[in-house]
């Protein structure tokens, strides 16, 4: 099975500060098709999780444009241009290359 | 509007069986694959199960499989997953979610249906 590893788990981040994440996959996320199937979820305190990036940089609809995603192969990393009150929750990248599909830990985003 | 609502959750002895259901509305459900992601009390999300758009293909976690039982009926626009054998282990948030091939990704969650499995 591909790990999926994110640090930090946790980021006490200042609003209007940026953030980042990374997320490392214990192979390569490259599909046989030659696309990269890494996305990130966000999920607010008490909500379904809820997509924000697809093939790691794509921004779904409705995202704001303060999110951004980079990386290749094996890493990759969120980024929040400047952290807004609503970002408060918990980030996921998640493979849909291989099966079975699997998630990262989760990375903590709070407010300081 | 695209909607999905999970029902079919509650609390369940060990070794006993559930079935979630998961109403698809707002999107052409039969040309999408479905999936079931779980999310055990304060932990992580665990993807469980994948249907293909016309249920040709099925996978599953190691954790559930010979157990766990994905199905579809597209001329109701509702997906299931039949839960057999069930253990503590299993207790979480069951969420349905719609997979979309061209973004490669899980685009639309539902809400979620808790299942508990205690004696």
């Amino acid at each position: 099975d591909i790990v999926m590893t994110q640090t930090p788990l946790s980021s006490p981040v200042t609003l209007g500060q940026p953030a980042s994440i990374s997320c490392r996959s214990s192979q390569s996320l490259v599909h046989s098709d030659g696309n990269t199937y890494l996305s990130w979820l966000q999920q607010r305190p008490g909500q379904p999780p809820r997509l924000l990036l697809y093939k790691i940089s794509n921004r779904f609809s409705g995202v704001p444009d303060r999110f951004s995603g980079s990386g290749a192969g094996t890493d990759f990393t969120l980024k929040i241009s400047r952290v807004e009150a609503e970002d408060v929750g918990v980030y996921y990248c998640v493979q849909a290359t291989q099966f079975p599909w699997t998630f990262g830990q989760g990375t903590k985003v709070e407010i300081k | 509007q695209v909607h999905l609502v999970e029902s079919g959750g509650g609390v369940v002895q060990p070794g006993r069986s559930l079935r979630l259901s998961c109403s698809a509305s707002g999107f052409p459900f039969s040309s999408h694959g479905m999936l079931w992601v779980r999310q055990a009390p304060g932990r992580g999300l665990e993807w469980v199960s994948l249907i293909w758009y016309d249920g040709s293909d099925k996978y599953y976690a190691e954790a559930v499989k010979g157990r766990f039982t994905i199905s579809r009926d597209n001329s109701q626009s509702t997906l299931y997953l039949q839960m057999n054998s069930l253990r503590a282990e299993d207790t979480a948030m069951y969420y349905c979610a719609k997979y979309d091939g061209g973004l490669g990704a899980f685009d639309i969650w539902g809400q979620g249906t808790m299942v508990t499995v205690s004696s």
